[in-house]
């Protein structure tokens, strides 16, 4: 079965600072990777997406993403922290079964960004 | 309009009472997800669309939850002698097509069941 393993539930870094979110996921085979974020009280915003092709992928508001096979990892990471980066982030996996994109979300990690 | 749009944005009810909750979707998208946010289960996909093809109902949780799709375009997820455990917030995506095509999602209804 897939699944995805968003380790910290809450991450803090200061304004300017690298922002690193990570996930782990598991899937029977090749999988489909997304990082979305949520701003309170909205839907899902999709920030980058992996499907199969090159394995470091950019996605908006400078965030980017490496798929790595051999950790079974898809770590999202920015640079340098804006304030309005603060949110709650989601990893996704989608192995296609019966050929469309059922996700399968992480828990959640939510991002504080403090001057 | 340009994005999913989900009606009503908040929804309060008696545990026992039937809703409706609505999503249009982006016009032109053929497939169609409903997922379910709530404190203790974080999202779960519910329910998917693609065109007339049968829909895939795996996630829904029970007998009482039943989605309908009219038209390929507008989708209503009823639920049927709510619970308080139906609590949550019932987003809805939509996609292009059924490929890799990301899901654009609404910003949700939030039901709460007294």
């Amino acid at each position: 079965a897939q699944s995805v393993t968003q380790l910290g539930s809450h991450v803090s870094v200061s304004e300017g600072a690298l922002v690193l979110l990570r996930c782990n996921y598991s899937s029977s085979v090749p999988p489909y990777l997304f990082w979305y974020v949520q701003y309170p009280n909205q839907g899902l915003q999709l920030l980058l997406k992996y499907t199969s092709a090159a394995t470091l992928v950019k996605g908006i508001n400078g965030f980017e993403a490496e798929f790595k096979k051999s950790e079974t990892s898809f770590h999202l990471t920015k640079p340098s922290a804006h304030m309005s980066d603060a949110a709650e982030y989601f990893c996704a996996v989608s192995d296609r079964p019966g050929g469309y994109n059922k996700l399968i979300f992480g828990a959640g990690t939510r991002l504080a960004v403090h001057p | 309009g340009a994005g999913v749009s989900q009606s009503p944005s908040n929804k309060v009810t008696e545990k026992g009472k039937d809703v409706e909750l609505r999503c249009d979707p982006i016009s032109g998208h053929t497939a169609l997800y409903w997922y379910r946010q709530s404190l203790g289960q974080g999202l779960e996909f519910l329910i998917y669309f693609q065109g007339n093809s049968a829909p895939d109902k795996s996630g829904l949780p029970s007998d009482r939850f039943s989605a309908e799709r009219t038209g390929g375009s507008v989708s209503t997820l009823t639920i049927q002698r709510t619970q308080q455990e139906d609590s949550a917030v019932y987003l809805c995506a939509s996609s292009f097509d059924s490929s890799n095509q990301p899901q654009h999602f609404g910003d949700g209804t939030r039901l709460s069941i007294l």
